[in-house]
């Protein structure tokens, strides 16, 4: 079975700093990852994925994560935190299942940007 | 372009009384949907998927219930709500036949009272 443990809930910088949220995944397969954001009462906007090709991946919004297999960790980060990126961020694993993929979430982290 | 709709967007429902959430994808053909549940500070629950019309996987032994009658159609029903039932729920699609992305419609906010 497949489980992510994304092991800060909080994370709190200030404007300007790097942000590093960290994400630790299980997985019997070559596994795809992804990192999702959702602002408050809103749907999840994918960020980035990874899919075998590049272990440092790019996102949207300045974001990028490096695929450690050796420490089945899936970090993501992002040199200079900005307000807007103040939200609740999951990573995520991908399972192949009978024609769909099944994704098994995070708990998630919630993101504070400060002055 | 593909969009995914859900509405409502909140419903404020008693204890007991029926349930209906909709979700149509628009500007693809045969996608895979899902239907996700997320309480309050917690992360997402995968509630049930469909690779085709009328094929529907339960994830989890519950009080809902979900069907697709159209390709594009995905609906989550219940005949009698309960109090846990509340919560924020969220419909996505896939590209069939494949691992790729899920891509999230805006959510239905749902209080039971």
């Amino acid at each position: 079975a497949q489980s992510v443990t994304q092991l800060d809930s909080h994370v709190s910088v200030s404007e300007g700093t790097p942000v590093l949220l960290r994400c630790n995944y299980s997985s019997s397969y070559s596994p795809s990852l992804f990192w999702y954001v959702q602002h408050p009462n809103k749907g999840l906007q994918l960020l980035l994925k990874y899919t075998s090709a590049a272990t440092l991946v790019k996102g949207i919004n300045g974001f990028e994560a490096e695929f450690k297999k050796s420490e089945t960790s899936f970090h993501l980060t992002k040199p200079s935190a900005h307000m807007s990126d103040a939200a609740e961020y999951f990573c995520v694993v991908s399972d192949w299942r009978g024609g769909g993929n099944k994704l098994t979430f995070g708990t998630g982290t919630q993101l504070k940007v400060e002055l | 372009s593909q969009t995914i709709h859900q509405w409502p967007a909140t419903l404020v429902q008693p204890v007991g009384s029926p349930l209906s959430l909709e979700c149509t994808v628009e500007g693809t053909s045969n996608p895979n949907l899902y239907w996700y549940r997320q309480a309050a500070g917690r992360g997402l629950q995968l509630l049930f998927y469909s690779v085709g019309i009328g094929q529907i996987s339960s994830e989890v032994p519950q009080n809902l219930s979900a069907s697709r009658p159209q390709d594009r159609q995905f609906i989550l029903s219940s005949k009698k709500l309960l109090l846990s039932d509340s919560g924020f729920y969220l419909c996505a699609w896939s590209v069939w036949g494949s691992t790729d992305t899920q891509y999230f419609g805006p959510g239905t906010r749902l209080t039971v009272l």
